[in-house]
């Protein structure tokens, strides 16, 4: 089945150390998408990239890294420098120009101890 | 000023009632617009679009008010179902309300 997969689900770190996100899709889409939600909050957009090799910041980059080396993977880096990282975390992928659905992965929950 | 507005809630409503909720947006020149329904720590799924016209899918009404820039969602005879928490997204992925929360009542 196509579709989106995000690992870990569940992840706890230590302060201090950095943390990559796993985000695959098989939808051969090219636009993928990372964004945070915290408790009561909406979605707030992280980083875009709308094809390979090239990607944008979004609203609260700040903190963050990713890399876009093949169409169907799109990681997300959570470095030490991000203050509040604790939330969760969503990738998304569309296909750019058509209906503009997003299609979200099951999220990723990280735990900073 | 947020570039997407919504109500947080929450909306307690029993069932079989009818519920609307509004978004409001900020940037006049959006082109395109979504209801997504969030359950409870699970990923937003896509509800429907938003056409200028209007659309409608069955109990769910969505409507577009360019003047006054603002989306509706109408849900009539709602079911226990129902109960999420109704997204509102703008300008095609970029811009989220902080989402509505409805709960259905038996």
């Amino acid at each position: 089945d196509g579709g989106i997969t995000q690992s870990p689900k569940y992840l706890f770190r230590k302060e201090g150390q950095n943390v990559t996100l796993s985000c695959e899709q098989n939808l051969n889409h090219d636009a993928m998408y990372w964004y945070r939600q915290d408790p009561g909050q909406g979605l707030r957009l992280i980083y875009y990239s709308q094809i390979v090799n090239d990607f944008q910041k979004g609203d609260i980059a700040e903190g963050y890294s990713v890399s876009r080396e093949k169409k169907e993977s799109f990681p997300l880096t959570v470095t030490s420098a991000q203050k509040n990282p604790t939330a969760f975390y969503l990738c998304a992928s569309s296909n750019e120009g058509v209906t503009g659905e997003l299609f979200f992965g099951e999220g990723s929950r990280l735990t900073v101890l | 000023r947020k570039e997407v507005e919504q109500d947080p809630g929450p909306f307690n409503v029993p069932e079989g009632a009818t519920v609307a909720f509004n978004c409001t947006y900020s940037n006049s020149a959006s082109q395109s617009f979504f209801w997504y329904r969030q359950d409870c720590r699970k990923e937003p799924k896509l509800l429907m679009s938003v056409y200028s016209s209007g659309n409608e899918d069955g109990r769910f009404t969505a409507q577009l008010n360019r003047a006054s820039q603002y989306i509706s969602l109408l849900i009539r005879d709602s079911k226990l179902s129902d109960s999420a928490t109704y997204l509102c997204v703008v300008d095609n992925q970029f811009y989220f309300g902080t989402g509505t929360s409805l709960t259905v009542i038996p």
